[in-house]
């Protein structure tokens, strides 16, 4: 079974600093991978999404992440952090069922961006 | 376009209420989830429809949950009767063809 593994509960960077968000993944073939973020009272918003293309995927608000087989990891990166980009980030995988994929979510992390 | 709507935004109920959740999927997509968010458990998959159709409802905990899709534009989630362990934040998200699902801002349930 697919399954995703967020290695922080809880990251706190400064403004201006870079934020990298561990993920590990679980799959028996290749998977769909990707990140969501949360706002406060929000809905989730897609940031990126891996389909076995470019290993490197550029997403929303300077947001990217690497897919990396052999070490079987998605983390997601960006240079310089933001005050809005504090949020509750999912790293998700699917999980092909019939003509659709089920998205298994990961446990979240929460980022803190301090002045 | 307006993207997924859900009503309520907020619902506080007495346990043995019926709840009834709605949500209108973003015109066009034929694929329709419904999730459970708590601290607890997470993000849960309840159930999902395809063109109206229940797919899979594996995710539904139990029989006091029931779901249905009566249109391409239109479904509810419904709880009878709500206990408080049912307190949770509850979302809809909806995509057309694919895995790049499309989120409400969620319905937060409250049963005292």
């Amino acid at each position: 079974a697919q399954s995703v593994t967020q290695l922080d509960s809880h990251v706190s960077v400064s403004e201006g600093t870079p934020v990298l968000l561990r993920c590990n993944y679980s799959s028996s073939y290749s998977p769909s991978l990707f990140w969501y973020v949360q706002h406060p009272n929000k809905g989730l918003q897609l940031l990126l999404k891996y389909t076995s293309a470019a290993t490197l995927v550029k997403g929303i608000n300077g947001f990217e992440a690497e897919f990396k087989k052999s070490e079987t990891s998605f983390h997601l990166t960006k240079p310089s952090a933001h005050m809005s980009d504090a949020a509750e980030y999912f790293c998700v995988v699917s999980d092909s069922f019939g003509n659709t994929d089920k998205l298994i979510f990961g446990t979240g992390t929460r980022l803190q961006v301090f002045p | 376009d307006a993207g997924v709507i859900q009503s309520p935004r907020h619902e506080v109920t007495e346990m043995g209420q019926e709840v009834t959740l709605r949500c209108k999927p973003i015109s066009g997509h034929d694929y329709l989830f419904w999730y459970r968010q708590t601290m607890m458990r997470g993000l849960e998959l309840l159930i999902y429809f395809n063109n109206n159709v229940p797919i899979d409802d594996s995710g539904m905990p139990e029989d006091r949950f029931s779901a249905k899709m009566p249109n391409a534009s239109f479904s509810t989630l419904k709880i009878q009767p709500s206990e408080p362990r049912d307190s949770a934040v509850y979302f809809c998200a909806s995509s057309l063809a694919g895995v790049e699902q499309y989120f409400g801002p969620g319905t937060r349930l409250t049963v005292t």
